[in-house]
């Protein structure tokens, strides 16, 4: 969708090193998320950001770490990348909380294509 | 914690024909969502129900929430292969700043 991007769209990567994937949002969204889609597991959460600096971990936090230094970027690091984390990852946005009741609901990235050799 | 559980995990549908897939949350939601994931693509909003007992169509898409908004279901009539994908619900967490879980989606395929 057009106002949020994931670089890269894919990577091959080696078992120790760190990687660094990249959510860009033009729309001005307070909250953004990360994602991680393996078959059979549908979409986990990792980190999620309700604001500038303000992060907290989600399900599957282990081995991954975030930032937010703007509004519109939001990193996702794998500090020493796994076999385990070879993935799907997606970026999403969302304009309020998923408990507000006139919510748009969340606005993906296209995606990123993790392997870890 | 929450669980948000889908069935079927797969559902093989012949053009033309309808199916229903199931929602079901281990607690109360405030509201449910539906997203739409079509091979190789990233999951897109489809729509979000409030209200218990609500209904909203979308042409041949029917979405519903329960009385008890702990379940909710979509029906696909007539059924074409435009419909492929993984159709997944999500729910409110209902932690502070509120994030999503989703289920584990139904993977639609039809054969013409």
């Amino acid at each position: 969708d057009a106002g949020i991007t994931q670089s890269p769209r894919h990577k091959v990567t080696e078992t120790g090193t760190p990687v660094t994937l990249r959510c860009h949002q033009t729309e001005n969204h307070r909250y953004m998320y990360w994602y991680r889609q393996d078959p059979g597991h549908g979409l986990r959460l990792i980190h999620y950001s309700y604001g500038v600096k303000d992060t907290d971990k989600g399900e599957v936090s282990d081995g991954y770490s975030v930032s937010r230094s703007k509004t519109e970027d939001f990193l996702l690091t794998l500090e020493s990348a796994t076999s385990s984390q070879t993935s799907v990852y997606f970026c999403a946005i969302s304009e309020s909380s998923p408990e507000g009741l006139t919510n748009y609901g969340y606005t993906f990235g296209s995606g990123t294509r993790l392997t870890v050799v | 914690g929450q669980q948000v559980m889908q069935i079927p995990q797969y559902q093989h549908v012949q053009e033309g024909e309808d199916f229903t897939t199931y929602c079901n949350s281990s607690t109360t939601l405030s509201n449910i969502q539906w997203y739409k994931q079509r091979p190789g693509g990233h999951p897109v909003f489809l729509i979000q129900l409030v209200k218990s007992g609500e209904v909203k169509k979308q042409k041949r898409l029917t979405f519903q929430f329960g009385e008890a908004k702990k379940n909710s279901s979509l029906h696909i009539t007539a059924t074409q292969t435009t419909d492929v994908g993984t159709y997944f619900c999500a729910g409110p967490t209902g932690d502070s700043w509120g994030k999503l879980q989703f289920g584990a989606g139904t993977q639609v395929v039809v054969t013409p």
